[in-house]
């Protein structure tokens, strides 16, 4: 199994541009989420969905993020403007039933 | 409410010398835990998992971690530290629904393992 695969993994944009995530799950898991993190809060969930659909993403930090998952394959995580603030490491985890999840290598961003 | 305190930001040791990593939770119902690792510039991996079978439980690596609930403790630890076991360390509680489904997980801050040679 190939684990959950993330793209870009490094990813240099300046302020105001747009910027998107890709995630593709493990095969067969029902649930996907993205988290993000900072050294200053460490690991937060931004949003999860469960078959495809979007749960909770009360964690997104404001309506410059967005995320979709249009089939059960694939999840984007997008942000539009980008600010500096944004520079975080970004991470994708897939999980069958919600219980233990497992992780993508993630998307190093950084907002100039 | 749930939370994970993790005793220790940093921990050195020296190659071949047990590890010990300490966590303590509190949760208002039977808890599942587990610890992760994440090598610099990598994904967080799972290291083992507890979830209300045998207390003493067994991850890759040679890493184990043991369960107590007496004093809301679940400490990851390894008999003899490996140069590549220098990573961070994540303890992690998570909260079983009744109705099943997903578990959210709380995270504990993390403990930075150093190994010397």
């Amino acid at each position: 199994d190939a684990g959950v695969i993330q793209s870009p993994r490094h990813e240099v944009t300046e302020m105001g541009q747009e910027v998107t995530l890709r995630c593709k799950p493990i095969s067969g898991h029902d649930y996907l989420f993205w988290y993000r993190q900072t050294m200053m809060r460490g690991l937060e969930l931004l949003i999860y969905f469960n078959n495809n659909v979007p749960i909770d993403d009360s964690g997104m930090p404001e309506d410059r993020f967005s995320a979709k998952m249009p089939n059960a394959s694939f999840s984007t995580l997008k942000i539009q403007p980008s600010e500096p603030r944004d520079s975080a490491v970004y991470f994708c985890a897939s999980s069958l039933m919600g219980v233990e999840q497992y992780f993508g290598p993630g998307t190093r961003l950084t907002v100039t | 409410a749930q939370s994970v305190t993790q005793l220790d930001s940093h921990v050195s040791v020296s190659e071949g010398t047990p590890v010990l990593l300490r966590c303590n939770y509190s949760s208002s119902y039977s808890p599942s835990l587990f610890w992760y690792v994440q090598h610099p510039n990598k994904g967080l991996q799972l290291l083992l998992k507890y979830t209300s079978a045998a207390t003493l439980v067994k991850g890759i690596n040679g890493f184990e971690a043991e369960f107590k609930k007496s004093e809301t403790s679940f400490h990851l630890t390894k008999p003899s530290a490996h140069m590549s076991d220098a990573a961070e360390y994540f303890c992690v509680v998570s909260v079983l629904r009744p109705s099943g489904g997903y578990n959210k997980l709380i995270f504990g801050a993390g403990t930075r393992l150093a190994v010397h040679p």
